[in-house]
């Protein structure tokens, strides 16, 4: 079966500095690796995804790095700012099963 | 606006009874899905309906029950059964949206059940 796992539960960052949230998968079968952003008391929301053909994706703000050698993704937050705090969950998907989430990382922003 | 609708936002259960929590979609998603989210911890899965009048238990569906009627709505009812059900409730769609997937899977903004 999937497992998805996080090498950092917690992670404190001063405002304005980069952030990096690593994630770790085991099924090399992934088409797609999509990152979510939990804000207290809401439900997750879609951030940004690559597919399984790139190492590289950037959007507003994030880069997404794919090492599917070592099965390794990690999502960077340039200029971290406070509305940034959240839980990150990454998800590989298969197409095939309901997604399946890490615990997830919390990324608190120090002003 | 397209999207996800659940209510309510906060539900009290007492001891006993059973409460059904409602979860609408607008997205035009074939598959839905309920999860439970404890304080601190991750997503697990409860259930999953990929086609209207058909679907699948999850990790931990005993003293959950779902229905799939409509494509639009799939509600899910805690009966008195589940022993600790106090937790945040996250209902879900997967299809065609933001991600190149079209198996990315949107959320609604969750229903707290407490037991009184």
């Amino acid at each position: 079966g999937e497992s998805v796992g996080l090498h950092l539960p917690t992670l404190s960052v001063q405002e304005g500095d980069n952030s990096i949230i690593n994630c770790a998968y085991s099924n090399s079968a992934s088409d797609y690796f999509i990152w979510y952003k939990q804000e207290s008391g809401k439900g997750p929301q879609f951030i940004i995804d690559i597919r399984s053909n790139m190492d590289k994706r950037q959007g507003q703000r994030v880069t997404v790095l794919l090492n599917k050698t070592v099965k390794h993704l990690s999502l960077q937050i340039a200029a971290t700012q406070p509305g940034d705090s959240a839980v990150y969950f990454c998800a590989p998907d298969s197409g095939n099963t309901p997604l399946v989430f890490g615990k997830g990382t919390r990324l608190s922003v120090i002003a | 606006d397209g999207g996800i609708t659940q209510s309510p936002k906060y539900l009290f259960r007492k001891e006993g009874q059973n409460v059904t929590l409602s979860c609408e979609q607008n997205l035009n998603h074939d598959a839905m899905y309920w999860y439970r989210q404890d304080p601190g911890q991750g997503l697990r899965l409860i259930y999953y309906s990929q086609i209207v009048n058909d679907f699948q238990k999850g990790d931990i569906a005993e003293g959950y029950s779902v229905s799939r009627e409509k494509k639009e709505s799939f509600p899910l009812t805690v009966t008195s059964a589940q022993k600790n059900p106090t937790a945040f409730y996250l209902c879900a769609s997967s299809g065609r949206g933001q991600g190149a997937s079209g198996n990315t899977i949107y959320f609604g903004e969750g229903s707290w059940l407490t037991v009184v």
